[in-house]
């Protein structure tokens, strides 16, 4: 158990729907990272927060968007969704801004968008 | 974007050592991850390497040759249980921090 937790853990929707992925990070982590991972692109990169703000843009949508609350928590918007959206969506969190820092990865959400 | 070429699959028998290399071509290049991650399960960090060199850790080793552009992770005395993906990372700097993976590498090990 990384202490990393997300919800939930499914999700099945429909084509043109919208979704909210959480991620609560490990207790003293500041950094979020969202990732997702499908069978054809493998893992790759979102987005990262650090301590409320955004650090760092990966490949992500202009249909995807996230936050990070006060309390750390965060939360992945996707909306319009299409069938390529299905995937593994991966939250990881480190101490710091810096993804030099180890980071652990949560158990993820399974998307299914049909 | 980042280059990041591994093997996709590797097979290997109980109690042996496997290898995996992983080439990157990047600018900006600021150290290099292995992650383990069984199926359907989240990756679990195995290394980090940042300078040039071997790092040691139990029954895994990971070596790293930024000249070349080349990284292997070392598992030794396989288990059963080592049966995952392995993948390679790169982190780059450029504005800011970013990590890219690598498409893994399946390692099966049997009995």
């Amino acid at each position: 158990d990384s202490g990393v937790t997300q919800t939930p853990k499914h999700l099945i929707t429909a084509t043109g729907q919208r979704v909210t992925l959480r991620c609560s990070p490990r207790s003293g982590d500041l950094s979020v990272y969202w990732y997702q991972q499908s069978l054809d692109q493998g893992l790759q990169f979102l987005i990262q927060y650090y301590n409320g703000e955004e650090r760092a843009k990966g490949n992500i949508l202009e249909r995807f968007s996230a936050q990070q609350f006060p309390d750390l928590h965060s939360e992945l918007n996707l909306s319009s969704l299409e069938l390529g959206d299905s995937a593994l969506y991966f939250c990881a969190s480190s101490v710091g801004p810096e993804s030099s820092y180890e980071q652990y990865f949560g158990p993820g959400t399974r998307l299914t968008v049909t | 974007g980042q280059n990041i070429d591994q093997p996709t699959e590797m097979t290997a028998t109980e109690g042996a050592i496997v290898q995996i290399n992983c080439t990157y071509q990047t600018s900006g290049f600021n150290g290099l991850f292995w992650y383990q991650q069984h199926a359907g399960e989240a990756p679990t960090f195995l290394s980090y390497n940042v300078l040039d060199g071997l790092e040691e850790k139990g029954r895994f080793s990971s070596f790293l040759s930024r000249s070349k552009g080349y990284s292997y992770l070392l598992l030794k005395e396989l288990q059963m249980k080592d049966s995952a993906s392995y993948l390679c990372a790169v982190r780059v700097r450029g504005n800011d921090y970013k990590l890219s993976f690598g498409a893994g590498t399946t390692v099966t090990v049997r009995a």
